[in-house]
């Protein structure tokens, strides 16, 4: 089915490990971004890439990493991870076309990092 | 910085009644989006409102906009136990070339059978 795919749903994993989540979208899609959210805040841009090759830092970027060098996927890799990054991520999709577009999350990766 | 902030943060009500949100924002938008999240679930749209509209309606939903306050209202009409689920509010900026979303923190709506 097309939509948006993330992995895994739950993870669980040490401070200083490396962790990657993935995300796919089958609609060609040239707009994704990557959210968290924590009780209180709501979500939060982490980073956001307009295409293939093109990303940029959101809200809250420190302590991760993006690529994307195919439309489709847009891993996020925590680097070394750390407990105040204990969270839910969600990826999302939108058009390019104008500013007046929905965006389409992904079921979301629930990280606890002990 | 969040832009939109919901009001109330919880809200419980009992099937058939209507249940209405609240959403205030800082800076001017390009337009304002509803989302729901159902527990354990990513975020579904509901409906988008542009910064030139005032109105707009899509099956029991209403959502209004009043730029002049910087806000934005939610109508549930007669509301079902389907309908428990947070609802946030979301806008888009046009001072930003990112084409992302900043979202408010939700409102917990419980609607009881």
């Amino acid at each position: 089915d097309a939509g948006i795919t993330q992995s895994p749903r739950y993870k669980i994993t040490e401070t200083g490990r490396q962790v990657t989540l993935m995300c796919h979208q089958t609609w060609s899609h040239s707009y994704m971004f990557w959210y968290r959210q924590d009780l209180g805040h709501g979500l939060r841009l982490i980073y956001y890439s307009a295409a293939a090759d093109i990303t940029d830092k959101g809200e809250v970027p420190d302590g991760y990493v993006v690529s994307r060098s195919k439309t489709e996927n847009f891993p996020l890799t925590l680097e070394s991870a750390t407990r105040s990054q204990t969270s839910v991520y969600f990826c999302a999709s939108s058009e390019v076309q104008g500013y007046n577009q929905p965006q389409h999350f992904g079921d979301g990766t629930r990280l606890s990092i002990l | 910085s969040q832009q939109g902030e919901e009001d109330p943060q919880a809200l419980s009500i009992q099937e058939g009644e209507n249940a209405t949100m609240n959403c205030s924002y800082k800076t001017s938008i390009n337009n304002l989006q509803w989302y729901r999240q159902n527990s354990g679930r990513g975020l579904v749209h509901l409906i988008l409102i542009r910064s030139n509209e005032r109105e707009k309606h899509s099956g029991r939903l209403r959502v209004t906009l009043d730029t002049s306050k910087k806000s934005s209202s939610l109508l549930i009409t007669a509301s079902r136990a389907a309908d428990t689920a947070s609802y946030f509010c979301a806008t888009a900026h046009p001072d930003t070339g990112r084409r992302a979303l900043t979202f408010g923190s939700g409102t917990r709506l419980q609607v009881q059978p």
